[in-house]
């Protein structure tokens, strides 16, 4: 069973770019969550999503960044109009579908984004 | 709200001695705590993770933790430290909508 998968691992964009980073959760998990970590920071919580439906995105920024989880196909966390205070790691956290209880979140590689 | 406080940004102790690293917390009602080890340019690796129970936790490489009510702690604690042991270590607990906070993490160096 194959692990959570970020693409890229690396991510360099110019000032102004767009960026997409991609996540692609656990077998058998329905729930993403995306977290960022800034430089000597601990990570912070962006997202929180399920099939076709953001559920908490009280972490995002207001501007310029977006996220989706499709029916089909890896979770996309889209930064438009990139700016250098976006250089940072971001990690995806997936966690299966359960009843009740704590759903243990698996974190991925992270996508290490630089932009210049 | 809800924290998670790391008060040492760097710990250094030499190959064989014995490791603690500080955790505190703030939360209103029993919390879900963890710890986290993240090596230089990798992911998250989940040490181990204390939700009721016995409060001392067992967790993989050999670390474990303890969780003191009283105190708000959560410390993590390993015997003997190996050269391959040096990385960040996040603690992390889990707010009431499932959202882990993170500390801002402990950078462990270890001295041969």
């Amino acid at each position: 069973n194959a692990g959570v998968m970020q693409n890229p691992r690396h991510l360099v964009r110019r000032r102004g770019q767009e960026a997409r980073l991609r996540c692609s959760p656990m077998k058998g998990h329905s729930h993403v969550y995306w977290y960022r970590q800034l430089p000597e920071e601990g990570l912070k919580f962006m997202v929180y999503l399920q099939k076709e439906n953001i559920i908490d995105e009280s972490g995002m920024p207001k501007e310029r960044f977006s996220a989706e989880f499709p029916k089909e196909g890896p979770s996309i966390l889209r930064i438009q109009q990139v700016v250098r205070g976006d250089s940072a790691a971001y990690f995806c956290a997936s966690s299966p579908l359960e009843s009740s209880g704590y759903n243990e979140q698996f974190f991925g590689p992270g996508t290490r984004l630089t932009v210049l | 709200a809800q924290s998670v406080t790391q008060p040492d940004i760097h710990i250094t102790v030499s190959e064989g001695a014995s490791l603690e690293l500080r955790c505190n917390y703030s939360y209103g009602a029993t919390p879900y705590l963890f710890w986290y080890v993240q090596s230089p340019g990798q992911g998250l690796q989940l040490l181990l993770k204390y939700f009721s129970g016995d409060t001392l936790v067992q967790g993989i490489k050999g670390f474990e933790a303890e969780f003191k009510r009283s105190q708000s702690s959560f410390n993590l604690r390993k015997p003997s430290v190996h050269w391959s042991d040096a990385a960040e270590y996040f603690c992390a607990g889990l707010d009431r909508d499932d959202k882990i906070i993170f500390g801002k993490g402990t950078r462990l160096h270890i001295l041969p």
